[in-house]
Formats: C-alpha cells, sequence, structure tokens
C-alpha cells in the first residue's frame, strides 16, 4: 500500500521567515496531495492541495510543488506568522485507494515572533 | 452551510465494552472516511463509506465497523475496546467524485 514520509518532524523559525516541509509517496499511482494543518485541540483543516497534473499550485502566503517522477510534494509558506504555528500535514490519495488519505507524520511548526 | 459534525465529543469507556461515535456530513456530501488519530501512530485510515456502501478499508481489526445511513450520516463501532482503542476518531466528508476532505471536530474516546 501507500506510505508517505515527511520531514522534518520539527521546524522552528523567526517569524518573517520560510518554512519548508517535504513529502515522500511510494505509490507510483497516487495522482492527489493535499496538507493539512491542525492546530492543538482542533480539527484538521486543508490548507491546499494538488493534483498530478499540476506542478505547482499557490494561494497567498503558501505554495506547493509536485515532482511525480521523483514522487515527492512539498509545502512551502512565505513571510511565516505566529498564528502559523500548529502541525501540519501531508497526504496522498489515489489509484484503487479512493476514499483514503495516506497520512506523513506531520511537522510541528512554531513561528517565534 | 453547517459543517462536519461528530458526536459525542468525549466518552470515556471501560476494557470490553462497546462504543458508537456519530458523524454528519456537510449537507450534500455522500462520501463518509474515518480515521484514527494517535500521537504514537498518526493519523490512520479506518473505512469509507458512499450510498452506504463500503468502498475501502484500512488495516484495522475487524472490532472496527462502520455503517452509513441513506440520509449520508455515518457511524461506526467499536467492540471489545482495549486501551489502545484510546485515541481521537475523525471523520471528513466529500462530495461525490471530488477529492478534498473536510474534517469533522473528532470524538474523543478514552478507555480505561
Amino acid at each position: 500500500g501507500e506510505n508517505v514520509e515527511q520531514h522534518p518532524s520539527t521546524l522552528s523559525v523567526q517569524e518573517g521567515d520560510s518554512a519548508v516541509i517535504k513529502c515522500t509517496y511510494s505509490d507510483s499511482a497516487s495522482n492527489y496531495f493535499p496538507w493539512y494543518k491542525q492546530e492543538l485541540g482542533k480539527r484538521p483543516q486543508l490548507i491546499i492541495d494538488i493534483r498530478s497534473n499540476v506542478g505547482e499550485k499557490k494561494d497567498q502566503r503558501i505554495a506547493v510543488t509536485l515532482n511525480k517522477t521523483a514522487k515527492h510534494f512539498s509545502l512551502h509558506i512565505t513571510e511565516t506568522q505566529p498564528e502559523d504555528s500548529a502541525v501540519y500535514f501531508c497526504a496522498a490519495e489515489g489509484g484503487t485507494s479512493y476514499g483514503k488519505l495516506t497520512f506523513g507524520q506531520g511537522t510541528i511548526l512554531t513561528v517565534h515572533p | 452551510k453547517a459543517g462536519v459534525t461528530q458526536t459525542p465529543r468525549y466518552l470515556i469507556k471501560t476494557r470490553g465494552q462497546q462504543v458508537t461515535l456519530s458523524c454528519s456530513p456537510i449537507s450534500g456530501h455522500r462520501s463518509v472516511s474515518w480515521y484514527q488519530q494517535t500521537p504514537g501512530q498518526g493519523l490512520q485510515f479506518l473505512f469509507e463509506y458512499f450510498s452506504e456502501t463500503q468502498r475501502n478499508k484500512g488495516n484495522f481489526p475487524g472490532r472496527f465497523s462502520g455503517r452509513q445511513f441513506s440520509n449520508s450520516r455515518s457511524e461506526m463501532n467499536v467492540s471489545t475496546l482495549e486501551l489502545g482503542d484510546s485515541a481521537l476518531y475523525l471523520c471528513a466528508t466529500r462530495l461525490a467524485g471530488d477529492y478534498e476532505q473536510y474534517f469533522g471536530p473528532g470524538t474523543r474516546l478514552t478507555v480505561t
């Protein structure tokens, strides 16, 4: 089955810096790659996603890139703010696993004011 | 539009008991997926339902089961509870044919 590896597990940055989180996946049939943000005690919230026919997608300060050949995708947050502090999860879905998201282990992002 | 709701929000059970959790999807969403979240294992897929049919199942023992009703509401049941079943159980719903999954607030289950 699908396996998703996420790095780093923790990331600490200063306010205004950029943050990059990377994920690799194993199933070449995967074609949908969302990113979720989870604040303490709250539900995961979809912040951005990308499909396999697109190499990059941007939404204000957040961008995601996908390299299907290398089977990896990354989340980029620019001009970080303290409210960006949370746990971020990458995930993959596709092939015969419709409806099933396979998640990475999560990255704890801390943005220091 | 109301979001995904889950009931109850918190639950404490004893080993050996069984529990039923409920998930009400966003209006119009017919697909419901269930996930277990623990500090050690992260977010793991349990099963997915669409039009009252289980379409996909994760690697969990048969003690974990679910169902979906004609109004798309879904329930999951865990029988013979074990300490290791303590977790946050999340459901996520989506429109038919779409990929984006939207999560409910979860049910925090504690097994003592």
